[in-house]
């Protein structure tokens, strides 16, 4: 079955701009959770969504925003962005967002601000 | 604040060498532990987890780790790396008196496998 798909890959915008990201689960999992990868900070916790709702929210200003639909797509919207945004954007979905559930990671989005 | 430290950033073995990879996180509660492995050009994908029972698991392509609980660690081995193995190594943890699945990254090792 097809793995975690997130469009666009890759994205540059500038200093202020906003951005929307798109991850579409597997087929069946509910869970979509977010992720940012920076060199400096690693891997970091944004986001997670179960049945449209956020059920967990990392430590990030509120410019950054996602919601899920009622397909489990979801969308995460990084507003006035600024030049320490630029990062990998993951994301991952689980079945039924249990602690035993495993997750499956996208191929990311690469957005770079200039 | 809860944090997970991986002890090298970079390690650079020969084939057949034997792997150990540190990993020590700082969370007093109950937590599921993984780690991911991201080969170039692929997604992170799941080498192994712990949730309970034997603090040994084995995951896949023959690694392992073991739970020290007393130590808050879980640290990765092999015993005779390959060259496929090349890759980063991120520990993570799942503290689970929190909602949901958020895992909390350590900052990565870059395994380097020389044939």
């Amino acid at each position: 079955k097809a793995g975690v798909t997130q469009t666009p890959r890759y994205l540059i915008k500038t200093r202020g701009q906003q951005v929307t990201l798109s991850c579409s689960p597997i087929s069946g999992h509910r869970s979509v959770s977010w992720y940012q990868q920076t060199p400096g900070q690693g891997l970091q916790f944004l986001f997670e969504y179960f049945s449209e709702t956020q059920r967990n929210k990392g430590n990030f200003p509120g410019r950054f925003s996602g919601r899920q639909f009622s397909n489990s797509r979801s969308e995460m919207n990084v507003s006035t962005l600024e030049l320490g945004d630029s990062a990998l954007y993951l994301c991952a979905s689980s079945l039924l967002g249990l602690t035993d559930n495993e997750q499956f990671f996208g191929p990311g989005t690469r957005l770079t601000v200039l | 604040a809860q944090s997970v430290s991986q002890h090298n950033h970079h390690v650079i073995l020969s084939e057949a060498a034997s792997l150990e990879l540190g990993c020590n996180y700082s969370y007093g509660g109950t937590v599921n532990l993984f780690w991911y492995v991201q080969y170039p050009g692929q997604h992170l994908q799941l080498l192994l987890k712990y949730f309970s029972g034997d603090p040994l698991v084995k995951g896949i392509k023959g690694f392992e780790a073991e739970f020290i609980k007393s130590k808050f660690s879980f640290n990765l081995r092999k015993p005779s790396v390959q060259w496929s193995d090349t890759a980063e190594y991120f520990c993570a943890v799942n503290p689970l008196n929190q909602a949901g699945t958020a895992l909390i990254f350590g900052k990565g090792t870059t395994l380097s496998v020389s044939s």
